[in-house]
């Protein structure tokens, strides 16, 4: 199993471009989530999703926006970037039945 | 309002040198307490759930505990592949997704 993957690694856009951040896994998760990671803060909730066709907002969902159409895969999309969306975002996945996540290795965004 | 809190921020230790962190947290119902591992530039790997005051794990040379208030990760014996930073996480019983993450702590053990 490659488990939660994430792509791009890197990415450099500059204010106003859009771009979609790609997650995949393939554990059978149901849940899936998005979190941004920023210095001196804990990882914070962007959207999450319970299963296909299921997205909720967290605690940061302002800028983004995202679709679950498969249970695999979980993008997210950034409309018209800003320079205070510069961050590392992870994707996350879990069961229905567990509590425990299981991240991707991240995406180092930079909106100049 | 929810909070988790770890500390020390950053920590040194000497190989061998074994120390605990804390995190300490406020919540108005836990579901589940959780230590992940976080290597520079890599995404968090999860260590270790805890559910219930007076339980523990271990893995290694590492050991959660929880308490009511807080859990402590010791590290015993640490060597210098142990350095990164540990977070810490609570799942709260206020709807489906409600998981807060402390500001990690990080560690370096030196050779």
């Amino acid at each position: 199993n490659a488990g939660v993957t994430q792509t791009p690694k890197f990415q450099v856009l500059k204010t106003g471009q859009s771009m979609t951040l790609q997650c995949a896994q393939d554990m059978n998760h149901e849940y899936m989530s998005w979190y941004r990671q920023d210095p001196g803060m804990g990882l914070r909730l962007i959207h999450y999703s319970v299963g296909a066709g299921i997205t909720d907002q967290g605690e940061v969902p302002n800028g983004y926006n995202v679709s679950r159409s498969t249970t695999e895969d979980f993008p997210l999309r950034l409309l018209s970037a800003a320079p205070s969306q510069t961050s590392v975002y992870f994707c996350a996945s879990k069961t229905a039945g567990g509590n425990e996540q299981f991240f991707g290795p991240g995406t180092r965004l930079t909106v100049l | 309002e929810d909070q988790v809190t770890q500390s020390p921020e950053a920590l040194r230790l000497q190989e061998g040198e074994s120390s605990s962190l804390n995190c300490s947290y406020t919540v108005s119902g836990l579901r589940g307490l959780f230590w992940y591992r976080q290597d520079p530039g890599k995404g968090p790997e999860f260590l270790f759930t805890l559910y219930s005051a007076g339980e523990e794990k271990e893995k290694e040379r590492l050991k959660a505990t929880l308490t009511k208030k807080e859990s402590f990760l010791h590290i015993t014996a640490p060597k210098p592949e142990d350095s990164a930073t540990y977070l810490c996480a609570v799942l709260t019983t206020s709807g489906t997704y409600k998981y807060i993450f402390g500001t990690g702590t990080r560690l370096k053990v030196l050779a």
